[in-house]
Formats: C-alpha cells, structure tokens, sequence
C-alpha cells in the first residue's frame, strides 16, 4: 500500500521568511513518481512538479525548490522569500504500480498562510 | 492546449434533491477523468475515475454515480442527496499509461445540501 504523510496541518510564516513543507511517503514500488500540488483559496489545483524515483537530483524554480531524499523517503517543498500570493494548501501525491492502476495517493495537505 | 470545464461552479440543494455535475475537457482525446471530493478539512478523497467511455470504476461505495457517456465528459450523478454529500467537487485529467501522469484539476463545484 501507498501512503503520504504531510504532518504540518498548517504553516503560519510572514512575508519574506523562508519555509519548508514536509512530505513522507511510504510505497514498496522501486518506480513511483512524485507530484506536488498548490490550492489557492480559489479552489482548483494546480500541478507543481513531478519527480521520479531514479532520480535525485534537487530542483529549483524561481522562489521553489524541491528537496527529494530517497534514502528518509521524503521530498520536501521550500519556498524562498515567501510572498502573500503564496498562500494556499499544498498537497503531495506519490504514484506508482502498487497504488492500483496508477491512481495517485495525496497527502492531506499543508495549509500555508503568508502574512504581510 | 487543454483546458477542463466544471459546471455549475456553485450550488445549493435540498435533502433528497437530485444532483446532476459535469465535467468536460478540451483539447485532448482518450484522457482518464477523475472525481474527487474534499470535504472541510481539506483531504482529497477519490470518488471514481474512468480509462475510457462507459468504464467506471468506484473508489468509495455511497449515494453517488458516475456516467462517461463521451470521450471527454465525465458526469456526478445523485438521486437523493444527502447532507453528507456536501462539499467542494473536483474534477481531473490525465494522459493515459502509467503512473507519472501528473492530473489537471477542474475550477470545482461547491455544493451545499440543506
């Protein structure tokens, strides 16, 4: 079975601070994928990233970085100099064969409120 | 491009009120769809997703269907709502094969049962 942990309900930081969002993940799969998702107060997701499991490598995206560690089974989402617009819940989604044709399992979201 | 269209964006229903949702996306063919619901607290929870016209499956059992009746509409369908059917309907998208196919989210329909 898959499961995803975001064990941050919410986040509360003030504009310009640095902060991380943590996600666990757990799977038996050796290929799986990773997503990360941002929910604005409008409602509809929107896809952030996607990262497989072979390979490792950090990525970077203007004020977003992902940090991806196998070997602690996590994939940790900063932002950089946070901004209002910031605002929203981020999920983290994990996917692969185990999950029963591919269906993504998501974390239960990481409430982040960016005061200015 | 593609783009997903949810309709209505909000609606309030009484108990035991039929409940017709739609889903249709653009720009894309043999797509799997998908139905979630979130309920306050934010957890996604999938309700039923399809691979193709007329395949359901469903993830939940409870008061709601699901019909494909094209490529690319997905319909949530009551006959009697609930109160527990409350809460904020997403709609998603996929490119078919395989597990790295990120989705694409819907606007959502907020539906409050009285």
């Amino acid at each position: 079975a898959q499961k995803v942990t975001q064990a941050q309900t919410e986040i509360s930081v003030v504009e310009k601070e640095d902060v991380t969002l943590d996600c666990v993940y757990e799977t038996r799969d050796t290929t799986y994928y990773l997503f990360w998702y941002k929910q604005p107060p409008s409602g509809e997701l929107v896809f952030l990233i996607r990262r497989n499991s072979f390979d490792e490598q950090n990525e970077i995206s203007g004020r977003y970085s992902w940090n991806f560690q196998k070997s602690t089974s996590s994939f940790n989402f900063t932002i950089t100099a946070s901004q209002v617009v910031d605002s929203a819940v981020y999920f983290c989604a994990l996917s692969g064969p185990s999950g029963g044709s591919y269906i993504p399992t998501f974390g239960r979201g990481t409430s982040l409120i960016v005061h200015p | 491009s593609q783009t997903i269209h949810q309709w209505p964006a909000t609606l309030v229903q009484p108990v035991g009120s039929p409940l017709s949702l739609e889903c249709t996306v653009e720009g894309t063919s043999n797509p799997n769809l998908y139905w979630y619901r979130q309920a306050a607290g934010r957890g996604l929870q999938l309700l039923f997703y399809s691979v193709g016209i007329g395949q359901i499956s469903s993830e939940v059992p409870q008061n709601l269907s699901a019909s494909r009746p094209q490529d690319r509409q997905f319909i949530l369908s009551s006959k009697k709502l609930l109160l527990s059917d409350s809460g904020f309907y997403l709609c998603a998208w996929s490119v078919r094969l395989g597990a790295k196919n990120e989705q694409y989210f819907g606007p959502g329909t907020r539906l409050t049962v009285t």
